[in-house]
């Protein structure tokens, strides 16, 4: 299982655009990249996932360069609300079925 | 998507005593789940993975006797923490796969957080 590297913690205010950037230098040819976000005493909750390229859906947007050995995480206009841990996965494509190995994921903190 | 639903959300029980955590999939089936485990400041830890109609598959380190897996059927799998005592006092999170408009991925439940006196 490819390792991931986020940074530990990141600050950011209401309305802004916040880019989360994870390192994943061995990632294989079959893998996909996922990301989750965690609130305290909850459990993870699904993001985005993607491959390569640039995917977008409802709530973020995720960058993959043409290498894939990162990839970036963007929130656009957080609200406090998003304060949360957000963990950058990569597991093969049947990444429900292959068990997830959780980094230390970024602590994200939203200021009024 | 899909719904994982775990109960209880919390417990708290006597040292010496056993737990039995519910893990269901309300509106899929899940031939495999995961069970995670996770300390106040830290990452989720894998601990085994549920499959359904045969043993649970437990990750190096986590005691097999100690902490029971059963996958009796598609929707329901039970983790149980048998004589628990304080220091497994923690956060336990199930998962299950499933596909949201095509994506397969782990939805994970809501968590159950244990007690141990």
């Amino acid at each position: 299982l490819a390792k991931t590297t986020q940074p530990i913690s990141m600050d950011s205010y209401e309305g802004q655009e916040v880019n989360i950037t994870c390192s994943h230098n061995n990632i294989a040819t079959n893998d996909y990249i996922t990301w989750y976000q965690q609130f305290p005493s909850q459990g993870p909750r699904f993001i985005i996932q993607g491959y390569k390229t640039k995917v977008t859906n409802e709530v973020a947007s995720l960058f993959i360069p043409a290498d894939r050995k990162s990839s970036t995480l963007s929130l656009p206009r957080v609200s406090l609300s998003d304060t949360a841990v957000y963990y950058c996965l990569v597991a093969p494509f049947s990444g429900g079925y292959n068990k997830l190995i959780f980094g230390a994921g970024t602590r994200l903190a939203v200021h009024p | 998507g899909a719904v994982v639903s775990q109960h209880p959300s919390w417990v708290i029980c006597k040292s010496g005593t056993s737990v039995k955590i519910e893990c269901r999939s309300l509106d899929f089936q899940a031939t495999t789940m995961f069970w995670y485990r996770q300390f106040p400041k830290q990452s989720l830890m894998l601990m085994a993975t549920s499959n359904e109609g045969s043993k649970a598959t437990y990750e190096q380190g986590v005691e097999k006797d100690k902490f029971l897996i059963n996958h009796a059927s598609l929707t329901l799998s039970t983790l149980t923490v048998t004589s628990a005592h304080p220091e497994d006092s923690s956060f336990y999170i199930c998962s299950a796969r499933g596909l949201a408009g095509g994506v397969d991925i782990q939805y994970f439940g809501a968590g159950t957080r244990l007690s141990v006196l």
